[in-house]
């Protein structure tokens, strides 16, 4: 029962250019998205969020966008730059329920 | 302030053989969640704590796996008897409140032989 999925194990970028990295989810309770970074070795760092109330979301180059209706959330990281190179997970939330899914993952690799 | 510490980093065991996984939530902190990272799953929520207290224990894989948390600044998971399949990166988190951004230890990783 996968109620949050990253379609997509991996993505290549170069450097400079915008990062798209999607995430898809089933349950329509869900009202808080957040977005984590795992360098290897090393636990997810938390990245940016975003409230269903807001369709986007800024913090410096990254920026995550929400559509509700087609229950789709993206980050985009503009411009891109190696260090970004990491694994980004999607977690979405029930805000007052404390229900909480993780995606799979994307791999991003950026190249110089 | 320090952040979520577990240990060990690496665990090497034969099957059958007991493992217990440690942690320790960044303080004040009343919020403890322990994950399971495997290649075709992503990242699994196996339990919650809330105030040291089992809230969710549904992601449990089945009877070997047990986790406690005798106080706020201690948990521990425990597989008996371990089993090839269990062999995976565990991750420790905790956060102040359930739906608060959750900060994760570097992970345990889990070699069953």
């Amino acid at each position: 029962d996968q109620q949050v999925k990253q379609n997509s194990p991996s993505l290549s970028v170069q450097e400079g250019r915008i990062s798209i990295l999607n995430c898809d989810y089933t349950n329509s309770m869900f009202d808080y998205f957040l977005w984590y970074k795992k360098y290897p070795a090393e636990g997810p760092t938390f990245l940016i969020s975003i409230s269903s109330i807001k369709d986007k979301n800024e913090d410096g180059r990254f920026t995550v966008f929400l559509n509700k209706s087609a229950k789709h959330l993206s980050l985009h990281i503009v411009p891109s730059q190696p260090g970004d190179s990491a694994v980004y997970f999607c977690h979405s939330l029930v805000y007052n329920f404390n229900k909480f899914y993780f995606g799979s993952g994307t791999k991003l690799n950026v190249k110089p | 302030d320090a952040g979520v510490i577990q240990s060990p980093r690496h665990e090497v065991t034969e099957m059958g053989q007991e493992v217990t996984l440690r942690c320790k939530p960044i303080s004040g902190h009343d919020y403890l969640f322990w994950y399971r990272q495997t290649m075709m799953r992503g990242l699994e929520l196996l339990i919650y704590f809330n105030n040291n207290v089992p809230i969710d224990d549904s992601g449990m894989p089945e009877d070997r796996f047990s986790a406690k948390m005798p106080n706020a600044s201690f948990s521990t998971l425990k597989i008996q008897p371990s089993e090839p399949r269990d062999s995976a990166v565990y991750f420790c988190a905790s956060s102040w409140m359930g739906n608060q951004p959750q900060h994760f230890g570097d992970g345990t990783r889990l070699s069953i032989l």
